[in-house]
């Protein structure tokens, strides 16, 4: 099956510095990268996603880019914010079949 | 909120209690998830159910007892478990088939087993 790893397991930066999450995945048939967003007690929530018709994806401060001959694809937020600490997880599925998940990426945001 | 509630939020048990988890979701989705979260491991899928049908399941134990009465509705029964148990149990749903097909989560339910 799917097997996704994300990188770093913890990242801490400065307010209004940019962070990057990467993750690999193994089955060059997937086709569909979530990137989701989990504050502390709360479920996972989507915050941008792409898929492998298109390169970059970005949504005001976030933004995500895949390189599929690679099999690799990053998650980038800029001027980061305190309420942007969470936990981040990436995710690759095979046409929406099943959802393999990174181990989470924790982002620390320091005032 | 996603529109994905859970309850109870927090349980615990002890290894010989029969306990429920509950997941409803308001999306029109026909699709229903039970994940497994644990500390420091990627998301576990566990249960499967499209159009109330289940289609997946992960190897699951038999202490953990899945239902689908309806696609808004989605249980999970417990029995006998395992202190290794503990964990923060995920529900979620989907539109399979319908072009959004990605997966919204609810909150969550904390389960910590004595």
């Amino acid at each position: 099956g799917e097997n996704v790893e994300q990188h770093p397991s913890t990242l801490s930066v400065q307010e209004g510095d940019s962070a990057v999450i990467k993750c690999t995945y193994s089955d060059s048939a997937s086709n569909y990268f979530p990137w989701y967003k989990q504050e502390l007690g709360k479920g996972p929530q989507l915050i941008i996603d792409i898929r492998s018709n298109v390169g970059e994806k970005k949504d005001q401060r976030i933004a995500v880019t895949l390189n599929k001959t690679a099999k690799h694809f990053s998650l980038h937020i800029t001027e980061t914010q305190p309420e942007d600490s969470a936990v981040y997880f990436c995710a690759a599925s095979i046409n929406f079949n099943k959802f393999y998940f990174g181990s989470g990426t924790k982002l620390n945001v320091k005032p | 909120e996603t529109g994905v509630t859970q309850t109870p939020r927090h349980l615990v048990m002890g290894m010989t209690n029969k306990k429920s988890l509950k997941c409803e979701q308001h999306l029109g989705h026909n699709a229903m998830y039970w994940y497994k979260q644990s500390a420091k491991k990627p998301l576990e899928l566990m249960f499967v159910y499209n159009f109330k049908e289940q289609t997946e399941n992960n190897s699951v134990p038999s202490r953990f007892s899945p239902e689908c009465p309806n696609s808004s509705h989605l249980f999970l029964h417990l029995h006998t478990l395992q202190p290794e148990d503990s964990a923060l149990y995920l529900c979620a749903s989907s539109h399979q088939g319908g072009g959004d097909d990605t997966q919204y989560f609810g909150p969550g339910t904390r389960l910590t087993v004595l």
